[in-house]
């Protein structure tokens, strides 16, 4: 069974749009983190965003903010006010306690102008 | 913030050429660096995980005999493809944590593209 589970392959917004992301995850864990990465074209993973199984509140950094329903097993990325330079691969990741990053397959998000 | 080096960033190589990866913590010590591999269009898949002074731990299916990781410092890991083939040819991308902790985000090196002719 998947760990990760991002259902949407591709994604499309309109510049100063906000989008979400989904992500679903799957584990028997207590303690487990979840974290968004992004990556263009040019290979680079770059952190996004991190949230912890006992974190009370969503997370938030900048124009990335983190909903997080643990009942439901999800934790989905909201970007605001999209930008041109959003426009990238977008990974969701779990890790369960001290364990390695297990990668969901990734939504692509093409933002227009 | 954390910073890791990857080098070289892109390798075009003959069939039968061993390729050697070279993945560095800048400003942190990285008891623990990982060695993933991407296709295109595909997400990263674990290959090992690289732990300072001791043997690496090669996911399922890793031949490890083809692909050799010597991590023998908090700050360096190197990535070895013996004899690269062109079904080697692939993305791979290293990434270390500066602490064990589990809020602690894995950083990752830019890559290497490596195409095998």
């Amino acid at each position: 069974a998947q760990k990760i589970t991002q259902t949407q392959p591709g994604m499309f917004v309109q510049e100063k749009e906000a989008v979400t992301l989904d992500c679903t995850y799957d584990t028997s864990d207590p303690s487990y983190g979840l974290f968004w990465y992004k990556q263009p074209s040019s290979g680079e993973m770059i952190f996004l965003i991190y949230q912890g199984s006992y974190d009370q509140q969503n997370a938030t950094e900048g124009r990335y903010s983190l909903n997080f329903q643990k009942a439901r097993k999800s934790a989905n990325l909201v970007i605001s006010a999209s930008q041109l330079g959003d426009s990238a691969m977008y990974f969701c990741a779990m890790r369960e306690r001290m364990g390695t990053l297990t990668f969901g397959k990734g939504t692509m998000l093409l933002v227009s102008p | 913030g954390a910073v890791v080096s990857q080098h070289p960033s892109r390798v075009i190589c003959k069939s039968g050429t061993s390729v050697k990866i070279e993945c560095r913590s800048l400003d942190f010590q990285a008891t623990t660096m990982f060695w993933y591999r991407q296709f295109p269009k595909q997400s990263l898949m674990l290959m090992a995980t690289s732990n300072e002074g001791s043997k690496a731990t090669y996911e399922q299916g890793v031949e490890k005999d083809k692909f050799l990781i010597n991590h023998a410092s908090l700050t360096l890991s190197t990535l070895t493809v013996t004899s690269a083939h062109p079904e080697d040819s692939s993305f791979y991308i290293c990434s270390a944590r500066d602490l064990d902790s589990d809020n602690q985000p894995q950083h990752f090196g830019d890559g290497t593209r490596l195409s095998i002719l």
